[in-house]
């Protein structure tokens, strides 16, 4: 039972244009919620992270959204450059913190020229 | 950089040869994780551990023992390997501070089984 859904598995986006990356969750208990940024052959980096109590947080040109009653959370990317091909993660937590993740299944983005 | 390292990192073995992953990390940090990478499942976590001796079942741990006996390592043990654990497996570390709670991953150990 796949708590956390990302049901893009791909996005291609021309550079400069907005990266819009989806998140869906099933478990309304899922407090807090992270973007995590993967190149091939490297580890997951953390990008940006959101708590329920918000509806939105900004770091640069990344943009997190959440909406509680959709159960739905997005990732904007302006503008979008080459190096932001990669595979993005959603990840959820039950308890406010990063103490315990589900992972999504990832999309992965490609930027073209 | 949180100075995490896995080793190996790279490894091919045989079906019914037990195998032991490593994760050793420098800075004292309490939790530790173990992921297995698949296509089309995303990041799943095998055990975890909250300190010293302290650890969990995650949602794939069936196949798979892990044991802390010192904060940095964090060892995983396949006891008996299959070629369905075949898969790219993570270590990772919980960092917490004024104003992050996150998880940072090791580079990863690419393993298969034959």
């Amino acid at each position: 039972d796949q708590q956390v859904k990302q049901n893009s598995p791909s996005l291609s986006v021309q550079e400069g244009r907005i990266s819009i990356l989806n998140c869906d969750y099933t478990n309304s208990m899922f407090d807090y919620f992270l973007w995590y940024k993967k190149y091939p052959a490297e580890g997951p980096t953390f990008l940006i992270s959101i708590s329920s109590i918000k509806d939105k947080n900004e770091d640069g040109r990344f943009t997190v959204f959440l909406n509680k009653s959709a159960k739905h959370l997005s990732l904007h990317i302006v503008p979008s450059q080459p190096g932001d091909s990669a595979v993005y993660f959603c990840a959820a937590s039950l308890t406010g913190t990063a103490s315990k993740l589900t992972f999504g299944t990832g999309t992965r983005l490609q930027v073209t020229l | 950089d949180a100075g995490i390292t896995q080793s190996p990192r790279h490894k091919v073995t045989e079906t019914g040869t037990p195998v032991t992953l490593r994760c050793h990390q420098t800075e004292n940090h309490r939790y530790m994780y173990w992921y297995r990478q698949d296509p089309g499942h995303g990041l799943r976590l095998i055990h975890y551990s909250y300190g010293v001796k302290d650890t969990d079942k995650g949602e794939v741990s069936d196949g798979y023992s892990v044991s802390r006996s010192k904060t940095e390592d964090f060892l995983l043990t396949l006891e008996s390997a299959t070629s369905s654990q075949t898969s790219v497996y993570f270590c990772a570390i919980r960092l917490t501070g004024d104003s992050t709670d996150t998880q940072y991953f090791g580079p990863g150990t690419r393993l298969t089984v034959l």
